[in-house]
């Protein structure tokens, strides 16, 4: 059974950085395009990066975080990272890290996310 | 940017009853490329249904898709308690993907 579990969440303040990680099991997962989305407290759901499979050489970002998120992966240890430079007060949300479909093997344009992690939460707050 | 509505924004129902949730967007989805989730409090999102109408692995035929262009639907038949949640719908036919912002299914 495919499985993700998120770390590395907690209180930071503006300005600060943080690292989550994201845990794979029970698939392959070298061979699909991953992504974190977050969830604002009492909000809807928002995409914030992808990273290509295998050599994860092609990445995209939601506009409000690039230049400030990396997304990156290690396939040897089945991880998936999350590295959050100057924080703001929105970033504060629940990450998820999410396994996506329907992408082609060199670009992700139209997607969505078929297994899901329980999440970790960013609060970031002087 | 496609923008996705849904409706209504609470439903409010009884076990047994059927719950049909709307999802409209502001231009036609290529492909009928939409997908549904359903998020129980405090967990995660569990994807329901992908391209519009297929149900995804281990959901229970209750839950049905339908649906082109603009306007889709998800219905499910014989509510349970458990099917309290917030549903979300999702469209991937156009780029940036969007979502939904969300229906409260209540089990009266």
């Amino acid at each position: 059974e495919a499985q993700m579990v998120e770390s590395g969440g907690g209180l930071v303040q503006p300005g600060g950085s943080l690292r989550l990680s994201c845990a794979v099991s029970g698939f392959d997962y070298s061979v699909f395009w991953m992504s974190w989305v977050r969830q604002a407290p009492g909000k809807g759901l928002e995409w914030v990066a992808n990273i290509q499979q295998e050599g994860g050489s092609v990445t995209y970002y939601v506009d409000s975080v690039k230049g400030r998120f990396t997304i990156s992966r290690d396939n040897a240890k089945g991880a998936l990272y999350l590295q959050m430079d100057s924080l703001r007060v929105e970033d504060t949300a629940v990450y998820y890290c999410a396994r996506v479909r329907s992408c082609t093997r060199n670009n992700c344009y139209f997607y969505y996310f078929d297994v899901w992690g329980k999440g970790t939460t960013v609060i970031v707050s002087s | 940017e496609i923008v996705v509505t849904q409706s209504p924004g609470t439903l409010s129902l009884s076990p047994g009853e059927r719950a049909t949730l709307s999802c409209r967007a502001s231009q036609s989805v290529n492909n009928n490329y939409l997908v549904w989730y359903q998020q129980r409090p405090g967990q995660a999102p569990r994807l329901l249904i992908y391209g519009a109408s297929s149900r995804a692995t281990g959901i229970p035929d209750r839950f049905s898709g339908s649906g082109s262009g603009k306007d889709f639907t998800l219905t499910i038949s014989r509510l349970e308690p458990e099917d309290s949640a917030v549903y979300y719908c999702q469209q991937y036919g156009s780029s940036p993907i969007t979502f939904g912002q969300g229906t409260r299914l209540e089990i009266k």
